[in-house]
């Protein structure tokens, strides 16, 4: 079945405490992102990466890392969390071939800083 | 930069009614347009989506044309059901490829039977 895993779902922590969350696709996609969910803001891209050692920031980078090392894996990275970072995190990749233009969403890490 | 403006939720409407969710865009160039739907405790899947000017995405009785003078790509479904209660999302992307999504706010829509 074709779909995008984050882990964990849900994550409590404390400032400060570096956390890292887990995105894998088995589609064989080049494009993967991370976006974050608020209330009446909607979506906002975080970071993207069009390929293998290939990553450029979204909207809205500050205080998240990410690496592409493998094309399946692109984890995002919260060396000190701060409580603004309480959020609706998804991952999700795509492929700019077939001009199908859809993006595949993971279900979701829901990510509490206290 | 670009941006987009949907309806204010939430929308709450009885079964077999007919729907509309108002989205309009500010772009540069010629962006592809999308509808995203999120059901509860879920991700987000493609509704629908267009590509190019007059274009009409339709899919599960959903329907959205893409009017370049107007900007705007609003979302109809003319008998909605209690299924269709979820989170609607209008976005566009500038990007080859449509890697960078640019979404509105979401409206959230509750179906009553």
């Amino acid at each position: 079945e074709a779909q995008v895993t984050q882990n964990p779902r849900y994550l409590i922590t404390v400032t400060g405490k570096k956390l890292t969350v887990t995105c894998s696709q088995n589609m064989n996609h080049e494009y993967m992102s991370w976006y974050r969910q608020d209330p009446g803001l909607g979506l906002r891209q975080i970071y993207y990466s069009m390929n293998v050692e290939v990553t450029d920031k979204g909207d809205v980078p500050e205080g998240y890392k990410v690496s592409r090392k493998e094309k399946r894996n692109f984890p995002l990275i919260l060396e000190s969390p701060s409580p603004n970072q309480t959020s609706l995190y998804f991952c999700a990749s795509s492929s700019p071939s077939g001009g199908s233009y859809e993006q595949y969403f993971g279900p979701g890490t829901r990510l509490t800083v206290t | 930069g670009d941006s987009v403006t949907q309806m204010e939720g939430p929308v709450t409407l009885s079964e077999e009614a007919f729907l509309t969710i108002n989205c309009t865009y500010t772009a540069t160039g010629y962006p592809s347009l999308f509808w995203y739907v999120q059901y509860p405790g879920e991700g987000l899947q493609l509704l629908l989506k267009a590509t190019k000017a007059d274009d009409k995405g339709s899919n599960k009785g959903f329907e959205a044309t893409y009017r370049k003078e107007t900007t705007s790509f609003h979302l109809e479904k003319g008998s909605v059901q209690v299924s269709d209660s979820a989170v609607y999302f209008c976005a566009l992307s500038s990007s080859p490829g449509a890697q960078k999504l640019v979404f509105g706010q979401g409206t959230r829509l509750t179906i009553n039977p």
